[in-house]
């Protein structure tokens, strides 16, 4: 069946601009996770979402960086104001349910460079 | 907080040689852990993974066993292949709780020569 996708896979834009990130999760995984990989940090948790709950925020960086999942599924990442630090490959991953022993799914990720 | 630490790559080695990557982990809980691979361009997937204290994982001929006395998860191979070549995670996370996101170590990459 079909993994988790995102998309653009690469996004190159200007300092100060907003960017959008996509993920689609696996059909039927209720938990999703935006991680970010980048160099010296390695992968860091950003989000996390739980079907209609509040998401947990704790991992976000700055308030630069916001999330939503509409109807329990689809989740944009935005980053408001890119700076180059912001550089780095965003990971997004789902699993079946939290709190189980369910395996976290990874997508492809979004490369993006702040130029 | 809770932590993960992995030793430093690169790691190089000849094809049919020992691995050993070395993990430890600072917990206030009983997290489960955990190997991820990430295969050069392609994503992360999970290696394996033990959920409780002496419990052993393993899969492609990768083994770790989670050492509560020593806060270890070691991952091990007795012969590597040149396909294992790739960068390898360790993380931990908690299950029964409400959350569940995985925390990582920084990654080591294995580079293997035939």
């Amino acid at each position: 069946g079909a993994g988790v996708s995102q998309s653009p896979s690469n996004k190159v834009t200007e300092k100060g601009k907003d960017v959008e990130l996509r993920c689609d999760p696996i059909s039927g995984h209720t938990a999703l996770y935006w991680y970010r990989q980048s160099l010296g940090q390695g992968l860091e948790f950003l989000i996390y979402f739980q079907g209609n709950s509040a998401p947990d925020k704790s991992g976000l960086p700055s308030d630069r960086f916001s999330a939503e999942r509409t109807g329990g599924s689809v989740s944009t990442l935005t980053i408001q104001r890119t700076q180059q630090e912001d550089s780095a490959v965003y990971l997004c991953a789902s699993s079946l349910y939290p709190g189980r022993p369910y395996e976290q799914y990874f997508g492809p990720g979004t490369r993006l460079t702040v130029t | 907080g809770d932590s993960v630490t992995q030793m430093e790559g690169p790691v190089t080695l000849s094809e049919e040689a020992c691995l050993t990557i070395n993990c430890t982990y600072t917990a206030t809980g009983y997290p489960s852990l955990f190997w991820y691979v990430q295969y050069p361009g392609e994503g992360l997937q999970l290696l394996l993974k033990a959920t409780k204290a002496d419990d052993k994982g393993s899969n492609k001929g990768f083994e770790a066993t989670y050492r509560k006395e020593t806060t270890s998860f070691h991952l091990e191979k007795g012969s590597v292949q040149v396909s294992d070549s790739a960068v390898y995670f360790c993380a931990l996370t908690y299950y029964g709780g409400s959350q569940g996101n995985l925390i990582f170590g920084k990654g080591t990459k294995l580079s293997v020569k035939p």
